[in-house]
């Protein structure tokens, strides 16, 4: 078990680039749960999935955004026209079930210049 | 919305010493799960202690206790013989079979 793991760490793009995030859950987690978190805030959450299905999006979510856990294994986050607002550390977690804890990836560091 | 409160932003300690961090929550639900989650510097969440809302007991974890009090929706997280490497953030959860809901979090410094 090598916990949840998220890549890139970090990622630096330009204003109107679309970028992706990938997240790796612990294998026998069947929830997965993504978050942002900016400076000095706790997480905030944004979307989650149990198994391949999405069952809630935070109307943090703009159109913009867009997650996806096709064979209910691995996610991706992806943010279309990034904004300098979307700089943030966006966070994955897993969990079985959800009375589980929630265990949590090291995070990707967004900044939009 | 349903929500976490950590009314302390800063708080510090000196090193073997007791330190008391406080959360109240806000809701209407009478079964839900309680989580204080620790995030050292650049380093990843990770979680401290658990409370089930339905067990009167309050958890313990080694140095790690809670004062779970259901009737004033509070939570507080008290850790004994404070050692260097409790220094972070500490952040106070709440869910029930959703996503966490978390306070904005209490730094935590320790004195040597």
């Amino acid at each position: 078990d090598t916990g949840v793991s998220q890549d890139p760490r970090h990622k630096i793009t330009k204003r109107g680039q679309n970028v992706t995030f990938r997240c790796d859950p612990i294998s026998e987690h069947n929830r997965l749960y993504w978050y942002r978190q900016t400076l000095g805030q706790g997480p905030e959450f944004l979307t989650y999935f149990q198994n391949e299905a999405q069952l809630e999006k935070s109307r943090l979510l703009s159109d913009r955004f867009s997650a996806e856990r096709p064979k209910g294994s691995f996610s991706t986050l992806e943010i279309q026209r990034t904004e300098q607002g979307d700089s943030a550390m966006y966070l994955c977690a897993s969990s079985f079930g959800g009375q589980g804890e929630q265990y949590f990836g090291p995070g990707t560091r967004l900044t939009v210049t | 919305a349903q929500t976490v409160t950590q009314s302390q932003p800063e708080m510090s300690v000196q090193e073997a010493e007791t330190v008391t961090l406080s959360c109240t929550y806000d809701t209407s639900e009478s079964d839900y799960y309680l989580f204080w989650y620790k995030q050292p510097p650049s380093r990843q969440m990770i979680l401290v202690i658990r409370q089930e809302a339905y067990k009167q007991q309050n958890a313990t974890e080694n140095r790690f206790s809670v004062n779970f009090q259901k009737a004033a929706k509070s939570f507080s997280l008290k850790i004994s013989d404070s050692q260097l490497g409790d220094a972070a953030m500490y952040f106070c959860a709440k869910c029930r079979d959703t996503p966490l809901v978390f306070g904005k979090g209490t730094r935590l410094s320790v004195i040597a």
